[in-house]
Formats: C-alpha cells, structure tokens, sequence
C-alpha cells in the first residue's frame, strides 16, 4: 500500500534553533517527492521537489534530503524564524501510467521566541 | 498574476443543499486540481484535470461530487445534496508541469 509518514507530528522549537522534519514512504513507482508549508488559513506553498537521482535541494534556509534507496527523506530548518510556524507537508508522487499524489499527514511546527 | 483565485472564501449551508466551488488557474497552467483537507484526513486529491479533461476522479468521494472544466479558465466542484461530513476547505490548484500553485481554499460548513 503506498504510504507516507512524517514524523514528528508536532514539533516547537526556539527561534533561530535548527530543526528536521522526517518523512518516510513506501510508494511504488516513485516519480518525485515535494515538501510543501502550509501557513494557517492558507493554501500549501511548494519548497522544494526532487527526483530520484536527487539527493538534495535548497531554498533558502530550508535544505531538502532525498535518500531513495531507504525511502527517506528530510526537510532540514536552519536558523528558525517566527514566520517558519507552519505545517509542513511530504508529498509522494507515483509514476504509474498517470500521476497519483500521496500526502503525508504533516508536521506542525511552532517556533517560540 | 493574480494566482490561483477560488470562490467563494467561506460558505455556510445546511445539509441537502447544492454546493458549488469555483477555481480560476493560472493562466497558462494546463493541469488543475481540486483538493479536501481536513483535520482527521489531511489533505485528498479529490480530482485532477489536464487540458480541461478529467484524468483520474477516483478521490472524488461519491456521486453527490461532481467536477467539470469547461475551458482552461474555469473550473467548478459541485456538491449536490450537501452533508455535514462535507465540512472541509477545499483547495484548488493549478500546474504547468510539476510544481502545483495552490488557491487560498474554500471553507465549508455544512450544518
């Protein structure tokens, strides 16, 4: 069954502390991975997406992990800011004849002052 | 580009009534998508368009949804008769391959 499982569900840190966020998935064909911030009363915002031959991606302070032989991936935050209080969604895209989307649960991150 | 625009932002309804969501893509953006996120369910692909046809509706919950796109413009979700367990925020959004821009959503509550 294909799945994806992000971990922590919930996180809080202290501004300008770093933080990782997990995501692990058993999706089967793999066609890509995205990572998405979702701002309270908003739409997903997309940071980062990455093939299979990609390892890792930036934007800005966030830095995107791709390990696709452990069907792992990581969403590292450097230098935590107020406005990086979110959720933070994994997304797994499966290549199977047409496209199929398979969304984490999220992780909700507060970052405190 | 003004993005994404859904209407309505916020729509309250009692149950059995026709519900009808609206999204305008991104100009240029062939591919669109309509989206149900809840607290319990997360976020559900309910549909997705490319070039105005329907590839996959498997997400689509029952036959009371319904979803067309009539040009590359427009597109609607309709829910027909509505019930409670239809509360969400639906979300619309649009692709030119690959990235998706999300629309700022439609809260519904069906009472």
């Amino acid at each position: 069954k294909n799945q994806v499982e992000q971990s922590p569900q919930s996180l809080i840190i202290l501004e300008g502390k770093n933080c990782t966020l997990q995501c692990n998935y058993t999706v089967s064909p793999f066609s890509n991975l995205r990572w998405y911030k979702q701002d309270t009363g908003r739409g997903p915002v997309s940071l980062t997406i990455m093939t299979f031959s990609e390892n890792t991606k930036s934007n800005g302070r966030y830095t995107a992990t791709l390990d696709a032989d452990t069907k792992q991936s990581s969403l590292h935050i450097t230098a935590s800011q107020l406005s990086d209080s979110a959720s933070y969604i994994c997304v797994v895209t499966s290549g199977g004849g047409y496209n199929k989307l398979i969304f984490g649960a999220g992780t909700r991150l507060a970052v405190h002052p | 580009d003004a993005g994404v625009i859904q209407s309505p932002r916020h729509e309250v309804t009692e149950m059995g009534q026709e519900v009808t969501l609206r999204c305008k893509p991104i100009s240029g953006h062939n591919s669109l998508f309509w989206y149900r996120q809840t607290m319990m369910r997360g976020l559900e692909l309910l549909i997705y368009f490319n070039n105005n046809v329907p590839i996959d509706d498997s997400g689509m919950p029952e036959d009371r949804f319904s979803a067309k796109m009539p040009n590359a413009s427009f597109s609607t979700l309709k829910i027909q008769p509505s019930e409670p367990r239809d509360s969400a925020v639906y979300f619309c959004a649009s692709s030119p391959q690959g990235t998706q821009y999300f629309g700022p959503g439609t809260r519904l509550l069906v009472l």
